[in-house]
Formats: C-alpha cells, structure tokens, sequence
C-alpha cells in the first residue's frame, strides 16, 4: 500500500528553527514534494528531492533518505507568515503525487 | 504566466441540484487533475488526465460525480445530484510532463451544499 506520516500539528517561536518529518512507504519512487498551504488558499511548492542528501532554497531546506523513507523540511529564522500547513508529498511510479494529511505549524511572537 | 484557473470561487447550492466546477490549466502542460480537500481527510485525488485522456478515476466517490476534458484548456468537474457531504475545497492542478515537475494548483472552489 501506500503510505505517508507526518505530525499533525507543531508550534515554534519566531526566530527559531523547525524540522517537519516526513516518512513514507510506496510502490516506487520518482521523487518527494513539499508544498505550503496557508489557510483558505492552495498548495504552494516548495521543494522537490529525488537524491539522497539536502537542497537548500533560501531559509527552507529539505532532505531526503530514500534507504530510509524520510524526509524533512527544514525551516529557519522562523517568521510569523510560516504559519501554515506543509504537505508531503511522493510521486511513485505512476504521474500522480500521493500528499500525506499535512503538519499545520503555528509560530508564535 | 496566468497560473491554474478555477470558477467559481465559491459556490451554495441546496441539495438535489446539479453543481459545475471548472478548470483551465496552465498553457502547455500535459497533466490535470482534481482533487477535493475537507478538515477530516485532507487532499484527496478524484481523477486525473494526461492529453485530455482520463488515467484514473479510482478516487471519483460514486457515479454521481463525472469529470470531462474536451480540450487542452479546459476541465469540468460535475455532481449531479448534490449532497451535504459533498461541501469541501475543490481543486484543480496541472503540470508539465516529467517526474520532477510539480503540480500547480488553482485557488479552489469552496462549495457549500445545503
């Protein structure tokens, strides 16, 4: 079957730094997404990995560990707009993404 | 580049009556697809299209909801007929071909079924 976790809900001060997990399990793999979503608007991408190892954009990064089925995202020098949900995603053999429930992230002043 | 487009943005109807969502991809990309999004079950894929084929519509929750693709530039999404479970975020995405292209989605329509 296909599976993917993430926690439900994490707070953060701004300022901090905050790692969002993501483990997954699927047939196949061609790559894992993450995207924003803040409340009442769409998804927004983030970052896409494919290769082992971490891809930096900015004050976000990702990692990834295909032997392990993990990722996370990793978000620095937090700011009161992170407030939002950030969805997992993985594309296995098929073109579709299959999105895990989402981590909703509150930063507070 | 104008991204994903959906109408309506929101959307009342009472049940019983037949609800029409729409979506125009973004120009020159191959995929489509729509999903539905609620609190309890998060995003949810219902079909997809690759060259305006349908590929998969094992997520379509029963024969009332049909989705077509005449052309490269538009998608409809149906119910007919509408149910209060069916209140929830509909959105539409579309993306290049290729396995590290990511899907861009619309700004959803909120449908609400009385």
């Amino acid at each position: 079957g296909q599976n993917i976790d993430q926690p439900t809900e994490m707070t953060a001060t701004e300022g901090a730094i905050v790692q969002i997990n993501c483990t997954y399990q699927t047939s196949g793999f061609n790559g894992l997404f993450w995207y924003q979503q803040h409340a009442g608007e769409a998804p927004t991408f983030l970052s896409y990995n494919v290769l082992d190892g971490l891809e930096e954009k900015g004050r976000f990064s990702s990692f990834l560990s295909r032997s392990k089925g993990y990722s996370y995202l990793l978000l620095k020098e937090l700011q009161m707009k992170d407030s939002a949900s950030y969805l997992c995603a993985v594309r296995a053999y098929t073109d579709k993404l299959i999105f895990g429930t989402g981590t909703r992230l509150q930063v507070f002043p | 580049d104008a991204g994903v487009i959906q109408s309506p943005r929101h959307e009342v109807t009472e049940m019983g009556q037949e609800v029409t969502l729409r979506c125009k991809p973004i120009s020159g990309h191959d995929y489509l697809f729509w999903y539905r999004q609620t609190m309890m079950r998060g995003l949810e894929l219902l079909i997809y299209f690759n060259n305006n084929v349908p590929i998969d519509d094992s997520g379509m929750p029963e024969d009332r909801f049909s989705a077509k693709m005449p052309n490269a530039s538009f998608s409809t999404l149906k119910i007919q007929p509408s149910e209060p479970r069916d209140s929830a975020v509909y959105f539409c995405a579309s993306n290049r071909a290729g396995s590290n292209q990511p899907q861009h989605f619309g700004d959803g329509t909120r449908l609400s079924i009385l």
